[in-house]
């Protein structure tokens, strides 16, 4: 079966930092494209970034570059992304997504506020 | 960055089919068509349709993907009230070198 469980969500103040994780199982990882997709309360999907099987083909939403970062782990089946200087406009739900939008997580929140 | 354009809702009878849109542009759904997605409350998204009508195991065929130009469709046949949910689209957009996503069609099964 396959499993996608994120982890490291919580509230954070703006300008903090925090790094999500996302164990996978259940399937080759590192055969696949690795994504963060994000959705705020109440709103639509927007794609934050992704990353290919070794970690050397990288792109990201505009309005993340500079701030965030995604890595790879093959070794230990995990993703990551790293968040900086976070605003009130990154609260979402993220949601670690692999392959062609094939594996979904449940999703972790991210909540910036002071 | 630029995303997709759907109808915000649609609201159809139990039995009768609903087709959804998904329009982008020649860089996105023009190029290597559109990904279909169905989230209902509270839970993540589900892939329907990976670009044109690649459906993965366990969807049901009465869900169907096409695409014309610029302009993706999701239809969805004997519509039943397990449908009622919210519909994305995505497609990788090449001149973004991005994924975009449409904002969503809430489809309400009468």
């Amino acid at each position: 079966e396959v499993q996608l469980v994120e982890s490291g969500g919580g509230l954070v103040q703006p300008g903090g930092s925090l790094r999500l994780s996302c164990a996978a199982s259940g399937f080759t990882f590192n055969n696949y494209w690795m994504n963060w997709v994000r959705q705020a309360p109440g709103k639509g999907l927007e794609w934050v970034a992704n990353i290919n099987q070794d970690g050397s083909d990288i792109y990201y939403v505009d309005s993340v570059k500079g701030r965030f970062t995604i890595s790879r782990d093959n070794a230990k089946n995990s993703v990551y992304l790293q968040m900086n200087s976070l605003r009130g406009e990154d609260t979402a739900i993220y949601y670690c997504m692999g392959a062609s939008f094939d594996y979904w997580g449940q999703g972790t929140l991210v909540t910036v506020s002071s | 960055q630029a995303g997709l354009t759907q109808p915000p809702s649609v609201s159809k009878g139990l039995r009768q089919t609903a087709t959804l849109t998904c329009t982008g542009d020649s860089n996105s759904v023009g190029d290597q068509g559109a990904t279909w997605l169905q989230q209902h409350q509270g839970h993540p998204p589900r892939l329907l349709s990976y670009r044109e009508n690649n459906r993965p195991s366990g969807i049901s065929e009465r869900f169907s993907a096409s695409r014309s130009g610029n302009t993706a469709s999701l239809t969805i046949t004997g519509l039943q009230p397990e449908d009622e949910a919210d519909y994305y689209c995505s497609a990788w957009d090449s001149s973004l070198s991005a994924w975009v996503f449409g904002g969503g069609t809430k489809l309400t099964v009468l």
